[in-house]
């Protein structure tokens, strides 16, 4: 069973401050991250995604990648209370983007005014 | 911006009843897929679909589970005889160059 797992939350962050998120997987043949977030109620959003070893930013939003650890991390700067949302990791066994997503259970996080 | 679109937002129905959800993924998307999220758990693959057929699908898609793109533009899932446990957040992907998009999602509840 390819499994994602992330802690559930929920992750609370005064507003200004990095809220870091965490996620590990269990299919040492993952190829493609991705970080989506999700308000209550919607659907998930694309936030960034990650092929590569290492950091990749986008805006206040920082994704880590460790394939040795098998653990992907996503940091978001200067927390706005807008980013108050669940947080859901998933990874595909491909780099080619047409496989199926597999999710973790998501962690909530609250941005604390 | 190009967007995956789901109707209806909301299905009330009464277990052993058949739904048909429906999707209209973006137009130059070659990937199709159906997710569904029961109330506060993970979001859980169904299935995908490419050429005019299913590519993959999941244990949770049974023979009771159906998909078909019945036009050019139309997507659908249907659902033969609803259980009460198939009451979740029914989402619809495409994916093509520009990504994975989802569409905003049928709430199906079966009573």
């Amino acid at each position: 069973q390819k499994e994602v797992e992330q802690n559930s939350g929920p992750l609370s962050v005064p507003e200004g401050a990095i809220a870091s998120l965490n996620c590990t997987y269990s299919d040492r043949g993952s190829q493609s991250f991705f970080w989506y977030r999700q308000y209550s109620g919607k659907s998930p959003e694309l936030i960034m995604f990650i092929y590569s070893n290492g950091d990749k930013e986008d805006g206040r939003f920082t994704a880590q990648l460790n394939k040795a650890s098998q653990y992907v991390s996503l940091l978001i700067r200067d927390s706005q209370p807008s980013d108050s949302a669940t947080y859901l990791c998933a990874v595909t066994p491909s780099n080619f983007g047409n496989e199926k997503l597999t999710f973790g259970t998501g962690t909530r996080l609250t941005i604390i005014p | 911006e190009p967007e995956v679109t789901q109707t209806p937002s909301h299905q009330v129905t009464q277990m052993g009843q058949e739904v048909i959800l429906r999707c209209v993924p973006i137009s130059n998307h070659l990937y199709f897929y159906w997710y569904r999220q029961i109330l506060g758990q993970k979001v859980e693959f169904l299935v995908s679909f490419y050429n005019n057929e299913i590519s993959e699908k999941s244990e949770i898609f049974d023979d009771q589970f159906s998909v078909e793109r019945p036009d050019g533009s139309n997507f659908t899932l249907k659902i033969r005889s609803t259980k009460l446990e198939d009451s979740a957040m029914y989402f619809c992907a495409s994916n093509g160059e520009d990504g994975y998009t989802f569409g905003s999602g049928t709430r199906l509840t079966v009573v």
